[in-house]
């Protein structure tokens, strides 16, 4: 079975410059979250998706943020303009039941912000 | 406000046995996890706790106390694949995961 894959796996833009990012859940996992990891600090939970709806989205930081989930397949999640306390790895994670399951991580997209 | 607290880096010798604690103050508790992460790598889960206990899976033991708002991470016979970052989560009342920072383990030969 194939784990959480998330595009690209490093991404280095200029501040004002967008970027999207992918993640592709394991098959069959209707929960999807995103979170960030910026240097040095620990893991902030961003918004969690059940199938196409954002069930909570309280730890986006503000409006340059915008995830999607249409289909409820994939998500993305888009920084518009990306500022440079952006920078850091964004992860995403999958699970099947919310609360009852453990969330399977992807990779992970570093960020760089210049 | 949340806090989880894990020691920043721990060093241990191959072979042997280590303890790695985690200690929370959340709102709310639904659960704690453990997570293994390489350099580069995605988080790996290694073991849940909602109950007070000991929980074993092979080399990998969590123990979980409520009252004390602790866990600890025992990992037995390690190995040099053992040296990553353990990383400790309690998810709480909203089922929100709040994270430690993480425990850098040495393991030296």
């Amino acid at each position: 079975e194939a784990g959480v894959t998330q595009f690209p796996s490093h991404s280095v833009i200029e501040k004002g410059q967008t970027v999207t990012l992918r993640c592709d859940p394991i098959s069959g996992h209707d929960n999807l979250y995103w979170y960030r990891r910026v240097m040095g600090k620990e893991i902030k939970f961003l918004l969690h998706f059940v199938k196409e709806s954002k069930q909570d989205e309280s730890g986006m930081p503000n409006n340059r943020f915008l995830a999607e989930r249409t289909g409820g397949t994939y998500s993305t999640l888009k920084v518009q303009p990306a500022e440079l306390e952006d920078s850091g790895v964004y992860f995403c994670a999958s699970s099947q039941e919310h609360g009852r399951s453990a969330e399977y991580f992807g990779p992970g997209t570093r960020l760089t912000v210049l | 406000g949340q806090n989880i607290d894990q020691p920043t880096e721990m060093t241990a010798t191959e072979g042997a046995i280590v303890q790695i604690n985690c200690t929370y103050q959340t709102s709310g508790f639904n659960g704690l996890f453990w997570y293994q992460q390489h350099a580069g790598e995605a988080p790996t889960f290694l073991s849940y706790n909602v109950l007070d206990g000991l929980e074993e899976k092979g080399r990998f033991s969590s123990f979980l106390s409520r009252s004390k708002g602790y866990s600890y991470l025992l990992l037995k016979e390690l190995q040099m694949k053992d040296s990553a970052s353990y990383l400790c989560a309690v998810r709480d009342s909203n089922y929100q995961l709040i994270w430690g920072a993480g425990t850098k383990l040495i393991i030296k030969p």
